[in-house]
């Protein structure tokens, strides 16, 4: 597809599992974000990458989240011993540009809903 | 990490009526002002990114203008559609922070 393709799309976990979250972007974009929205909250950064490489990792929430990016295209959001706080929809966006967020629009995808039981 | 601010929350406005949204964000190291729609179940959207001073930008029925130096910027609506319903949201980068979004302003239309 054309667009930015997130999976899963609906991910439903027990307390203390670990959940992956996968994040396509278009191709060709270099810059690649990932966002949060708990409920009743508004987006909230996590990460973003330029390339392979993550300038900022301050925004995750905790030691527990983490992510990579493979190839300049893929990238993985890793959430370990998952807690009720992380229920939340990811976003994943991305950018044709180097901080494309400067002077252009981000592509988001759909979103992956985690619940967290 | 600046403060976005958006106003109303939420707002329900009748089929035809003309509406209008705020987003207010510090002044002080500007780079650029977005604005994207985010329907129910699906990925929020560019509507426009705007970067000058008295910029104003316009895709068909919204319309949407710039204050850098006050740091303020308006969202329009004119004659409000049932399939305009959506959460508009407006974001602006700080440090290292790409960008920072407001909470939204949740727009119901009713037919």
């Amino acid at each position: 597809g054309a667009g930015v393709s997130q999976s899963p799309s609906n991910k439903v976990t027990e307390k203390g599992k670990d959940v992956e979250l996968r994040c396509d972007p278009i191709s060709g974009h270099t810059a690649l974000y990932w966002y949060r929205q708990s409920l009743g909250q508004g987006l909230e950064f996590l990460i973003y990458f330029q390339g392979n490489s993550a300038p900022d990792k301050s925004g995750l929430p905790s030691d527990r989240f983490s992510a990579e990016r493979t190839g300049g295209s893929v990238s993985t959001l890793t959430i370990q011993r998952t807690q009720q706080e992380d229920s939340a929809v990811y976003l994943c966006a991305s950018s044709f540009q180097l901080q494309g967020h400067l002077t252009g629009e981000l592509f988001f995808g759909e979103g992956s809903r985690l619940t967290v039981l | 990490i600046l403060n976005v601010e958006q106003s109303p929350q939420s707002l329900h406005v009748q089929e035809g009526d003309s509406t209008n949204f705020t987003c207010s964000f510090p002044s002080s190291n500007f780079y650029a002002l977005h604005w994207y729609r985010w329907e129910t179940a699906k990925s929020p959207e560019a509507l426009f990114v705007m970067t000058l001073n008295g910029d104003e930008k316009k895709k068909g029925r919204i319309s949407a203008t710039l204050n850098t130096k006050e740091g303020y910027s308006y969202l329009y609506i004119k004659g409000s559609q049932p399939e305009d319903s959506a959460t508009y949201l407006c974001a602006s980068p700080s440090g290292n922070t790409p960008l920072v979004f407001g909470k939204g302003t949740r727009l119901s239309v009713i037919a």
